[in-house]
């Protein structure tokens, strides 16, 4: 089945405690990219990586770090993760300019 | 940073109802999607439309692109609670290249 991955599906960590959620995709998608949902701001996309080695800065990329060594994994790395990075965040992939898949989402609570 | 505004923000109407969400901005949209989410799920998406007046259908849903590219609607006929969901919007615009551009999201709930 065509699908995107993403562990864990829920997180509690602490303020400053290093986390990195995993994403993996199994449709040999090229462009992959990590989004971040919260109430009233919608989906605000964090980092992109349009191909294996080549990654770039979303809208809100202050906090986070990613990798892109496979095509099929696009991790999410958190260092020293805040409070305000508590948030609902999807990975998603995509073939081409048009169609996009995502993942199911990832709960993350920082207290 | 193009922004998409949707309205209305939360919608709860009875089954049977029809609706209809609006997507606009001040920019010209390259293409646009509509997505539906729904609790504890990702956004999938339900339609690209990308020539201007174009018009959709998905069952009983309807999906329009202004002439200009730059607002688009939603329009559900009969809703049903299945249909309960977020509906986003998403576009590229213009020169934008790969960036995906969400907007804030209508919620809408249909009872019984």
């Amino acid at each position: 089945e065509a699908q995107v991955t993403q562990n864990p599906r829920y997180l509690i960590t602490v303020t400053g405690k290093k986390l990195t959620v995993t994403c993996s995709q199994n449709m040999n998608h090229e462009y992959m990219s990590w989004y971040r949902q919260d109430p009233g701001l919608g989906l605000r996309q964090i980092y992109y990586s349009m191909n294996v080695e080549v990654t770039d800065k979303g809208d809100v990329p202050e906090g986070y770090k990613v990798s892109r060594k496979e095509k099929r994994n696009f991790p999410l790395i958190l260092e020293s993760p805040s409070p305000n990075q508590t948030s609902l965040y999807f990975c998603a992939s995509r073939p081409n300019r048009v169609e996009q898949y995502f993942g199911p989402g990832t709960r993350l609570t920082v207290t | 940073t193009q922004l998409l505004e949707q309205s209305p923000q939360f919608l709860s109407i009875q089954e049977g109802e029809n609706l209809t969400v609006y997507c606009n901005s001040s920019s010209v949209f390259s293409s646009l999607q509509w997505y539906r989410q729904e609790p504890g799920e990702g956004p999938v998406l339900l339609v690209t439309v990308v020539t201007g007046g174009e018009v959709k259908k998905l069952k009983r849903l309807t999906f329009q692109f202004g002439d200009a590219r730059k607002d688009s609607s939603l329009h559900i006929t009969a809703a049903q609670p299945g249909d309960t969901g977020l509906y986003l919007c998403a576009s590229r615009t213009e020169g934008g290249g790969n960036k995906l551009t969400f907007g804030t999201g209508t919620q809408l709930k249909v009872e019984l």
